[in-house]
């Protein structure tokens, strides 16, 4: 089934530890995105990746990294997880990056950080 | 800064019309997306318009006036399945998507 998987879940982590969100689509799309989300905030824009080798920052990257290594997977790392990183956490990619190409949205990783 | 700007709830009736506004400060412009997502689950695109004008898609049509910084979402013959909240998205002159925190809209019979 064509689409975009994200893993974990769910997630519940001690402040200090490292984590690292999966996320993996299958739709050869060349530009990916990582977002947050949190109540009464738009979505708001971590790192993006317009291309397999490439990566930029967003709105919010601090305390985030991402690599790129294919075209497929774009995992988001938190080196040491801090409480205000507690937050739903999308990924999404579009055929082309910097177009008005729609995004499509994995279901989501609700991380809790305590 | 940047800006979008949505209400944050609306009410209506099962089979009613309603209206969701959107209005918009980007550093530059480079069309106005409308995406649907119900609780607990990922965004799904709705609409896209970069020309002032309405553009119709069954039930959901969606307008923009680019000189006012304005547009809306028309949901028509509501559905209880039309319970979500909207996500309205601005492409700024990066070709980053600016959000708006969304309209949560609640459908009653």
């Amino acid at each position: 089934i064509a689409g975009i998987t994200q893993a974990p879940t769910s997630q519940i982590l001690a402040a200090g530890r490292r984590m690292t969100l999966r996320c993996t689509q299958d739709m050869r799309h060349n530009a990916m995105y990582w977002y947050r989300q949190d109540l009464g905030l738009g979505l708001r824009l971590i790192h993006y990746s317009n291309t397999a080798g490439t990566t930029g920052k967003g709105e919010v990257p601090d305390g985030y990294s991402v690599s790129r290594a294919n075209t497929d997977d774009f995992p988001l790392t938190l080196a040491s997880a801090v409480p205000s990183q507690t937050s739903v956490y999308f990924c999404a990619s579009s055929e082309e990056g910097s177009s008005y190409n729609e995004q499509f949205f994995g279901p989501g990783t609700r991380l809790t950080v305590l | 800064g940047q800006n979008i700007d949505q209400p944050t709830e609306m009410t209506a009736t099962e089979g009613a019309i309603v209206q969701i506004n959107c209005t918009y400060q980007t550093s530059g412009f480079n069309g106005l997306f409308w995406y649907q997502q119900h609780a607990g689950e990922a965004p799904t695109f709705l609409s896209y318009n970069v020309l002032d004008g309405l553009e119709e898609k069954g039930r959901f049509s969606s307008f923009l006036s680019r000189s006012k910084g304005y547009s809306y979402l028309l949901l028509k013959e509501l559905q209880m399945k039309d319970s979500a909240s909207y996500l309205c998205a601005v492409l700024d002159s990066n070709y980053q998507l600016i959000w708006g925190a969304g309209t949560k809209l609640i459908i009653k019979p």
